[in-house]
């Protein structure tokens, strides 16, 4: 399978529980914020963003929070589950730019 | 609706060599890119396109050409591998407008440079 889970941060958790992936960044002129999840052998798959004049949006299961004060951006998972296990990427879009600027990615390690 | 597909799956060169990675969309989105992935270094963008007959440089450019003559099509060309180039390669694309956040990837390629 691939080997980008090599030098990642990891985080380990149970099945149930609930898990948070935070990231960092460091442009104040970055309008959204997006997390994208990789699972092992695929490409990534867009999951949620938030637009930088608001701090915080949920969908199903997952929960981005966004602290411009500091400039961290953390995604929640809830009742994490096997098939959560990925390589979980947050990403950055800069206002009037088109491209966006990927974190190292952080990997979760879902035990049942 | 076979979204982003990318081929070959996996590549092994000698250096010196060139070769093509293809990625084709069918999702008549404008916007089109290629990133690398190494380990521990997340995806670096190479080249992108907003549009056919359009592209520009990302942040990893130097080894990689792009060409954008029609919409679904965005090959990646390698006119002399190196090692430095051994990484996997995803394309990716997305509208220009609405949902520009959303970006739908390949399953990428995975290329070896010896």
């Amino acid at each position: 399978g691939e080997s980008v889970g090599l030098h990642l941060p990891t985080l380990s958790v149970q099945e149930g529980d609930n898990s948070i992936i935070n990231c960092a960044y460091s442009n104040s002129a970055s309008d959204y914020f997006i997390w994208y999840k990789q699972e092992s052998g695929k490409g990534p798959q867009f999951i949620i963003d938030i637009r930088s004049n608001m701090d915080k949006r949920q969908g199903q299961r997952v929960t981005v929070l966004l602290n411009k004060t500091v400039k961290h951006l953390s995604l929640q998972i809830a009742a994490t589950q096997p098939g959560d296990s990925a390589v979980y990427f947050c990403a950055e879009n800069v206002r009037g730019y088109s491209t966006l600027t990927f974190g190292k990615g952080t990997m979760l390690l879902v035990s049942p | 609706n076979a979204g982003v597909t990318q081929t070959p799956k996996f590549q092994v060169l000698k250096t010196g060599q060139s070769m093509t990675l293809q990625c084709a969309q069918d999702m008549n989105h404008e916007y089109m890119s290629w990133y690398r992935q190494d380990p521990g270094m997340g995806l670096r963008l190479i080249h992108y396109s907003v549009g056919a007959g359009i592209t520009d440089q990302g942040e990893v450019p130097n080894g990689y050409n792009v060409s954008r003559s029609t919409t679904e099509d965005f090959p990646l060309r390698l006119l002399s591998a190196a090692p430095s180039q051994t990484s996997v390669y995803f394309c990716a694309s997305r509208p220009n407008q609405g949902a520009k956040n959303i970006q739908y990837f390949g399953a990428g390629t995975r290329l070896s440079v010896l």
